[in-house]
C-alpha cells in the first residue's frame, strides 16, 4: 500500500478556499486517491475520488499532477460546518486489499 | 437500504468481562472491517474480511476475534476487555470484488460504538 503523508492541522477563515495537499511518492499505476471527511462522533465518509488530473463533485475538488506522486483537496469558500478531520488513501478501486487510514488533516474553521 | 449498522452505540464494561460489538450491512458488500479511533487520534484498522468464512488481522488484532459466517454480518468479540480497548469502535464495508463497470470505490462507515473499560 502507498503510504501517505499529509499536515496534521489547518486553520482556515470562513469563506476561505482551503488547499490540503497529500503526498503519496510510491503510488502504484492501479492505484487511485481517495479522501474521506470525518466530523466528531461520526464515521469517515467518502468526499470524492481520482485517477489523475481534475475531478470535481458538489463537495469538492480534487487535482493530481501528471506524475502522481500528490494530490490537492480544494474546499471551496468553506463554511464552520467543514471543520473535520480530512483523510487522503491511495489503493486500487475494487478488489479485496485491506484499507487503512493515517492521521489525517485537522481543519479548524474560524469565524 | 439501511447501510452499515451497529449496535450498541454505548457501552461500559469492567476489566475481564467479555462482550460482542454487532455490525451488519444490506448492501450486498464482500469486505468488512472494524476500527478503532482514540481521542484525537486516526482510525486503526482491527481485522477485515473479504467475504465470509474469511478474516484475516489489520494493524491492531490483538484482544480482538472476529467471525463472518453471512456476508450481512461481522460481530467484533473482546474476549476479557482491557481499559486500554476503550475506545470508539467503526465497522465499515465496501463492495470488495472487482468490476469492470467499478469507477468509484468507497468505504461506507457505521455510527459507532463508544465503549468504555473500567
Amino acid at each position: 500500500l502507498a503510504k501517505t503523508t499529509q499536515p496534521i492541522s489547518m486553520d482556515s477563515y470562513e469563506g476561505q478556499e482551503v488547499n490540503i495537499t497529500c503526498s503519496h511518492n510510491n503510488i502504484a499505476t492501479n492505484d487511485y486517491i481517495t479522501w474521506y471527511q470525518q466530523f466528531p462522533s461520526q464515521g469517515p465518509r467518502f468526499i470524492i475520488q481520482g485517477y489523475k488530473t481534475k475531478v470535481t463533485n458538489e463537495v469538492a475538488s480534487l487535482f493530481i499532477p501528471a506524475d502522481r506522486k500528490s494530490s490537492t483537496l480544494s474546499l471551496p469558500r468553506v463554511s464552520l460546518s467543514d471543520t473535520a478531520v480530512y483523510y487522503c488513501l491511495v489503493g486500487p478501486v475494487g478488489g479485496y486489499q485491506k484499507v487503512t487510514f493515517g492521521t489525517g488533516t485537522k481543519l479548524q474553521v474560524i469565524p | 437500504n439501511a447501510g452499515v449498522t451497529q449496535t450498541p452505540k454505548f457501552q461500559v464494561l469492567k476489566t475481564g468481562q467479555s462482550m460482542t460489538l454487532q455490525c451488519a450491512q444490506d448492501m450486498n458488500h464482500e469486505y468488512m472491517s472494524w476500527y478503532r479511533q482514540d481521542p484525537g487520534m486516526g482510525l486503526r484498522l482491527i481485522h477485515y474480511s473479504v467475504g465470509a468464512g474469511i478474516t484475516d488481522q489489520g494493524e491492531v488484532p490483538n484482544g480482538y476475534n472476529v467471525s463472518r459466517s453471512t456476508t450481512e454480518d461481522f460481530p467484533l468479540r473482546l474476549l476479557s476487555a482491557a481499559p486500554s480497548q476503550t475506545s470508539v469502535y467503526f465497522c465499515a464495508s465496501r463492495l470488495g470484488r472487482r468490476l469492470s463497470s467499478l469507477t468509484t470505490d468507497t468505504q461506507y462507515f457505521g455510527p459507532g460504538t463508544r465503549l468504555t473499560v473500567l
